[in-house]
């Protein structure tokens, strides 16, 4: 099955400790995004890559790290600087990025809670 | 600023009647919006692409309009099931850097 999956689907953290979220795609698609979702709010972009390698920040970028090292693989890892991380953390792929009317495919989510 | 505007309380429609559900936006010119179903837990799954050239769009129960002066998009579900209920969310196109900026969804509940 071609998909996109993420790992774990709950995770739970100690504040002051970072923590890494898995994101898998056997889509053979070249951009991956990360989003989180808060209740009442859209999508949040945090990080997006187009290529491998590569990646830009998203609007709310502070406090998370990322790398692209394998065109399948976009791991984001949020770090004891992001004050709020408690949320629904969501890995989508594309075929393409840039101006292509490319829809999204996304993973299950990550559902983080900080105690 | 670019803003994205989706109901946020709860659409309730009886079974079999057409469902309608609204994204406004303000400050934009998209090229092209998007239409997602989003299960409760689980990541959106995409249903419809509309351009900017195209007034409605059609697939199977869905139809998707976009009105560029009103800016406005309208989603419609014909023939309503329960199995429709999910929340829906729409995505525009930003203009500058070609990232998606989404609604915060529509809760869309078929009641039998």
């Amino acid at each position: 099955d071609g998909g996109i999956t993420q790992s774990p689907k709950y995770l739970f953290r100690k504040e002051g400790q970072n923590v890494t979220l898995s994101c898998e795609q056997n889509l053979n698609h070249d951009a991956m995004y990360w989003y989180r979702q808060d209740p009442g709010q859209g999508l949040r972009l945090i990080y997006y890559s187009q290529i491998v390698n590569d990646f830009q920040k998203g609007d709310i970028a502070e406090g998370y790290s990322v790398s692209r090292e394998k065109k399948e693989s976009f791991p984001l890892t949020v770090t004891s600087a992001q004050k709020n991380p408690t949320a629904f953390y969501l890995c989508a792929s594309s075929l393409a990025g840039g101006i292509a009317y490319n829809e999204q495919f996304f993973g299950p989510g990550t559902r983080l809670t900080v105690l | 600023s670019q803003k994205i505007e989706q109901n946020s309380e709860a659409l309730n429609i009886q079974e079999g009647k057409t469902a309608t559900l609204t994204c406004n936006y303000t400050n934009y010119s998209p090229a092209y919006l998007q239409w997602y179903r989003q299960d409760p837990g689980r990541g959106p799954v995409f249903l419809l692409l509309i351009r900017e050239n195209e007034k409605e769009k059609r697939k199977e129960r869905l139809k998707v309009t976009f009105d560029t002066t009103l800016k406005q998009s309208l989603f419609h579900i014909t023939a309503s099931q329960p199995a429709d209920s999910a929340t829906y969310l729409c995505a525009l196109r930003a203009d500058s850097n070609y990232q998606l900026i989404w609604g915060a969804g529509t809760k869309l509940i078929i009641k039998p």
